[in-house]
């Protein structure tokens, strides 16, 4: 069985701080791991996932996330965040066979200038 | 950039009546789904549909709903006798095979039971 949990419902940051949103996964298979943004009114739009290539995984907008197996972590960052980053972020998991994809509760992402 | 599309964007029905959201998934993508999301809440897995038959559900998937995909292109979710609690943020989702893949969303649709 796949779950993960997202710590910290609401994150705020200011305008140029580091941005750090944190997923912990459980799987009892080798997980592939995603990491979505929906921003209001939206969709959910694919911004990185980890496969079992490489653990530091670079997606789109700037943002990253490393695997990291022995902590069942795969944290998202970015260095600098930006108005435009605000957002609701999921990360989700499946297993390596998995047709499901398992989201967490979700994360709020605030900047403020 | 290939897209998924839902319509209607909106939807508001009377508590007991039927209601169908359509979806045309991404033209080469082999595996849909249907997600939906209470507000405030995580997103939830509704239903995979594959080689025109279910492959996966979850309990909340229960008898009043359906999926169809009635002519190779769109992608239906019909809910037979809505609830109160059937509002929600629903959405399309496909890939082009199961594994690696991220799935593609459509930007939903959200259902509004009076």
């Amino acid at each position: 069985a796949q779950s993960v949990t997202q710590l910290g419902s609401h994150v705020s940051v200011s305008e140029g701080a580091l941005v750090l949103l944190r997923c912990n996964y459980s799987s009892s298979v080798p997980p592939y791991l995603f990491w979505y943004v929906q921003y209001p009114n939206q969709g959910l739009q694919l911004l990185l996932k980890y496969t079992s290539a490489a653990t530091l995984v670079k997606g789109i907008n700037g943002f990253e996330a490393e695997f990291k197996k022995s902590e069942t972590s795969f944290h998202l960052t970015k260095p600098s965040a930006h108005m435009s980053d605000a957002a609701e972020y999921f990360c989700a998991v499946s297993g390596n066979t998995g047709n499901q994809f398992y989201f967490g509760t979700g994360t709020s992402l605030t900047v403020i200038p | 950039e290939p897209e998924v599309t839902q319509t209607p964007s909106h939807q508001v029905t009377q508590m007991g009546q039927e209601v169908i959201l359509r979806c045309v998934p991404i033209s080469n993508h082999l595996y849909f789904y249907w997600y939906r999301q209470i507000l405030g809440q995580k997103v939830e897995f509704l239903v995979s549909f594959y080689n025109n038959e279910i492959s996966e559900k979850s309990e909340i998937f229960d008898d009043q709903f359906s999926v169809e995909r009635p002519d190779g292109s769109n992608f239906t979710l019909k809910i037979r006798s809505t609830k109160l609690e059937d509002s929600a943020m629903y959405f399309c989702a496909s890939r082009s095979d199961v594994g690696a893949d991220g799935y593609t969303f459509g930007s939903g649709t959200r259902l509004t039971v009076v």
